[in-house]
């Protein structure tokens, strides 16, 4: 199977801090990694597909770039709602899950 | 607007069985694959089954394989997951979604999901 290292596994920001969180794959992938946000007690929604396609009904200041085995989701200006967990997931082969990656308030 | 909604879940002794089930409104249930993903309390998620439109193709996790079923009903716009001999380690909230495809890939990403049903397994 495909596994899907996150880095890292947690962070602190700031309102309005830009943050990257990344997803390394380990093998390639092309474009096949999408990105989720879960917010406690909730359901993941769909953030990001196929690496940088915006879901719809996303908000802009989330963006995904890469091909390939490396990969980023990028937050450009951290809003209250934003703090919450964060998984990519590979959809190459075997559908996997990155370990999630804990947004926290600083 | 796409509305999942899972039942089912419960307490269940190692060894037991239960059958989820997820009821889909607000999108043509028939022409989408579908997914059951699960959450143990604090953990990751886990891609568990995912299952075709018209039921022909289905996939299993290496965890569940043998163990546990999907299946659905077009006719009723429902989904299901038998789930038999149960493990402590399948505790977990079960979400059923909604496949989106991706470049072509089908059953690629998960673009709505219900709010989930917890099984716990336990003596």
């Amino acid at each position: 199977d495909i596994q899907v290292t996150q880095s890292p596994s947690s962070l602190s920001a700031s309102l309005g801090d830009s943050v990257t969180v990344t997803c390394r794959a380990s093998q390639n992938i092309s474009v096949y990694l999408n990105w989720y946000q879960q917010r406690p007690g909730k359901a993941p929604k769909l953030l990001i597909y196929g690496a940088s396609n915006l879901q719809s009904g996303a908000p802009s200041r989330f963006s995904g770039r890469g091909s390939g085995t490396d990969f980023t989701l990028t937050i450009s200006s951290l809003q209250p709602e934003d703090f919450a967990t964060y998984y990519c997931q590979q959809c190459y082969s075997t559908r996997t899950f990155g370990q999630g990656t804990k947004v926290e308030v600083k | 607007q796409v509305h999942l909604v899972e039942s089912g879940g419960g307490l269940v002794k190692p060894g037991g069985s239960l059958r989820l089930s997820c009821a889909a409104s607000g999108f043509n249930f028939s022409d989408s694959f579908m997914t059951w993903i699960r959450q143990a309390p604090g953990k990751g998620l886990e891609w568990v089954s995912y299952i075709s439109n018209r039921g022909t193709t289905t996939y299993y996790a290496e965890s569940v394989e043998g163990r546990f079923t999907i299946s659905r009903d077009n006719a009723k716009n429902s989904l299901y997951l038998q789930m038999n001999n149960l493990r402590a380690e399948d505790t977990a909230t079960y979400y059923c979604a909604r496949n989106q495809a991706v470049l072509g890939v089908v059953a690629a990403s998960l673009d709505s999901w219900g709010q989930g049903t917890l099984v716990t397994g336990s003596s």
